[in-house]
């Protein structure tokens, strides 16, 4: 059974940094391209970033780009997130999730975390 | 960024309804579309890749259709257990973008 399970959540101050993780099991991690997605309280969904297999690839969205660092070690099957210079408007609950490359071309995120709440505030 | 609009972002229905929640794109992203059901509380449930393609367990009542910019999903009698928020999300190109969502209500 696929089982991703986030930790790291929690109360920071603006300006303050966290690290979030993500345990994985019952899939070969190393094989896929894992997954942030973000939202908000009351919120929609915001897809945060995601790394390759390999991590040779990272991308992020705007929003994150240079305060945001996702990375991965497949020795340990987790993934993580570190985040640094927190905004208020980065409080939110994060998910990780399984990125799927199916037919080389087509993305899904098929597996989920439950979620770690962050929450940035004095 | 590309940006997704889906309408309409809330509605009320009945159970056995068909109903219908467009999702459209503001560039054409071929057909480089999924579907996402979330409930209060929990994590968002794949529902639909590949703009029509179901997910492995998703019952056959839902179905996807589209291309370009504009897509659909459709919920041919909807259940009890349907009534939750709806996410569209494109990945022709990053940042990946998703919806502002649809909330199906019990009428």
């Amino acid at each position: 059974e696929v089982q991703l399970v986030e930790s790291g959540g929690g109360l920071v101050q603006p300006g303050g940094s966290l690290r979030l993780s993500c345990a994985a099991s019952g899939f070969t991690f190393s094989s896929y391209w894992m997954t942030w997605v973000r939202q908000a309280p009351g919120k929609g969904l915001e897809w945060v970033a995601d790394i390759k297999q390999d991590g040779s690839e990272t991308y992020y969205v705007d929003s994150v780009k240079g305060r945001f660092t996702i990375s991965r070690d497949d020795a340990k099957n987790s993934l993580y997130l570190q985040m640094d210079s927190l905004r208020a408007e980065d409080s939110a609950v994060y998910y990780c999730a399984r990125e799927d490359l199916v037919w080389g071309s087509y993305r899904k995120f098929d597996y989920w975390g439950q979620g770690a709440l962050v929450t940035v505030s004095s | 960024a590309i940006r997704m609009t889906q309408s309409p972002s809330s509605f009320s229905a009945s159970t056995g309804d068909r109903v219908t929640i467009t999702c459209r794109a503001s560039q054409g992203i071929t057909s480089f579309l999924g579907w996402y059901q979330q409930k209060p509380g929990k994590a968002p449930k794949l529902l639909i890749y590949g703009t029509s393609t179901l997910q492995s367990g998703v019952p056959s009542r839902f179905s996807g259709s589209g291309s370009g910019t504009d897509f659909t999903l459709t919920i041919s009698s909807l259940q009890s257990e349907d009534f939750a928020t709806y996410y569209c999300q494109q990945y022709y190109s990053y940042p990946l973008t998703f919806g502002g969502g649809t909330k199906v209500e019990i009428k």
